[in-house]
């Protein structure tokens, strides 16, 4: 069983579409980021969290510590939001990071 | 504002040369990470230095190394490439006290 795992894996919107992808880890963790690759592409860090609620924009990230759980959310997506998102959890210890599968999404016009 | 730099962006060897990568870390970050990602795989750590030590490794194949400088730069040297360490491999860093761990956007090596 992974450490870190995401939900969907493969997941298709419409345009406009509110979207959530799940991450849950099974590990002790300092931080949790939430992390963006387009295809072929380096990767774009887009939260660092270890509580509570963060937004940027029409990103959302929320992380519950207790359940081991942390949701990024896009608002009105839209077609350049069509990437691959990562979750990766740092166990603080050297702060080398456990990265999920991620999750592509694509938006459709 | 400064980013993790990576150089080059792009790069292709041939079977059994050598490869250097290099990654300069934001201004004040003391440590510096380096992951390979296969084709379709998930970022896997290779190794991070701390103040010019190695702090962890990971996965790292004999036939790399790697060093950080006095500048705070990292090498990772590749030698005897196999076609299978063709991948993107980007650096990232952090500073111990400082919220923020910064990636670069990699380098993709061709192993032709």
């Amino acid at each position: 069983k992974n450490e870190v795992e995401q939900s969907p894996q493969n997941l298709t919107a419409q345009e406009g579409e509110f979207i959530t992808i799940n991450c849950s880890y099974s590990v002790g963790i300092s931080a949790l980021h939430w992390l963006q690759q387009h295809p072929g592409g380096g990767i774009v860090s887009l939260f660092m969290l270890s509580s509570g609620k963060k937004k940027h924009g029409r990103l959302i990230a929320t992380i519950n510590i207790q359940e081991k759980h942390s949701s990024l959310h896009i608002t009105a997506s839209h077609p350049r939001d069509s990437a691959v998102y990562i979750c990766a959890v740092d166990r603080g210890a050297t702060n080398k990071l456990i990265f999920g599968t991620g999750t592509l999404l694509a938006v459709q016009p | 504002a400064a980013g993790v730099i990576q150089s080059p962006r792009h790069l292709i060897k041939e079977k059994r040369e050598t490869a250097t990568l290099k990654c300069y870390p934001i201004p004040r970050h003391d440590t510096v990470y380096w992951y390979q990602q296969g084709p379709g795989q998930d970022p896997q750590f290779l190794i991070s230095f701390y103040e010019k030590m190695q702090s962890d490794k990971g996965s790292i194949p004999d036939r790399f190394s790697a060093q950080q400088f006095s500048d705070y730069h990292s090498e990772l040297n590749m030698s005897s490439l196999e076609l299978g360490d063709s991948a993107l491999y980007f650096c990232a860093s952090s500073s111990t006290g400082l919220w923020g761990y910064t990636f670069g956007s990699g380098t993709r090596l061709t192993v032709v």
